[in-house]
């Protein structure tokens, strides 16, 4: 089947503009991850999504940012007020039963470019 | 603080030689560890795992090598092929935590 799938691939979009992220994760993966890479840096965790549990949201930068996922599949990165600092590339990642049982199977991202 | 991190940024090797991209972390709790690699404008994909209960690990052309003794992890690939140049990235859990990622290897390989 087809692996994640995020939109859009590129954003450009203007300081203080708000922005929503959209991942779809591999049918039937109960875990999804949202992480962030600035240019030329490893993956800064944000956000986990296990089945119907509370999400963990120890890794989000500020309040500005949030997650939601639906009916246990789509899930969308909404990122208020956007700052230059907010450039980076957004990772969205699905796991069939979380990450210490299964692999995450990561999309391409979203280039996110705050001008 | 803890961190997972790779001992050297780049490593440039000849097509067919062996690569070693080598990760220390700093929590002797973590317990799962995997290896990622990343191409230009993709997302990380899975190459291996290995768990704590494990020293080596093996799959096709690649070992993971486990010291849990000094914290450190070692990728290798054997007969390093032009399709290998990548930036490979050593990820840790554990318990209660997400996937904890270093900031990445860029192997070059040159023909």
């Amino acid at each position: 089947g087809a692996g994640v799938s995020q939109s859009p691939s590129n954003k450009v979009t203007e300081k203080g503009k708000d922005v929503e992220l959209r991942c779809d994760p591999i049918s039937g993966h109960t875990a999804l991850y949202w992480y962030r890479q600035s240019l030329g840096q490893g993956l800064e965790f944000l956000i986990y999504f296990q089945g119907n549990s509370a999400p963990d949201k120890s890794g989000l930068p500020s309040d500005r940012f949030s997650a939601e996922r639906t009916g246990g599949s789509v899930s969308t990165l909404t990122i208020q007020r956007t700052q230059q600092e907010d450039s980076a590339v957004y990772l969205c990642a699905s796991s069939l039963r979380g990450v210490r049982n299964s692999p995450l199977h990561f999309g391409n991202g979203t280039r996110l470019t705050v001008t | 603080g803890e961190s997972v991190g790779l001992h050297l940024p780049t490593l440039s090797v000849q097509e067919g030689d062996n690569s070693i991209i080598n990760c220390a972390y700093s929590n002797s709790a973590s317990d799962y560890f995997i290896w990622y690699k990343q191409e230009s404008g993709k997302g990380p994909q899975f190459i291996i795992d290995i768990r704590s209960n494990m020293d080596k690990r093996q799959g096709q052309r690649v070992t993971v090598l486990l010291n849990k003794t000094v914290k450190h992890l070692s990728l290798q690939i054997a007969a390093t092929q032009p399709g290998d140049s990548a930036v490979y990235f050593c990820a840790e859990t554990r318990a209660g935590t997400a996937l904890i990622f270093g900031k990445g290897t860029t192997l070059s390989v040159s023909s």
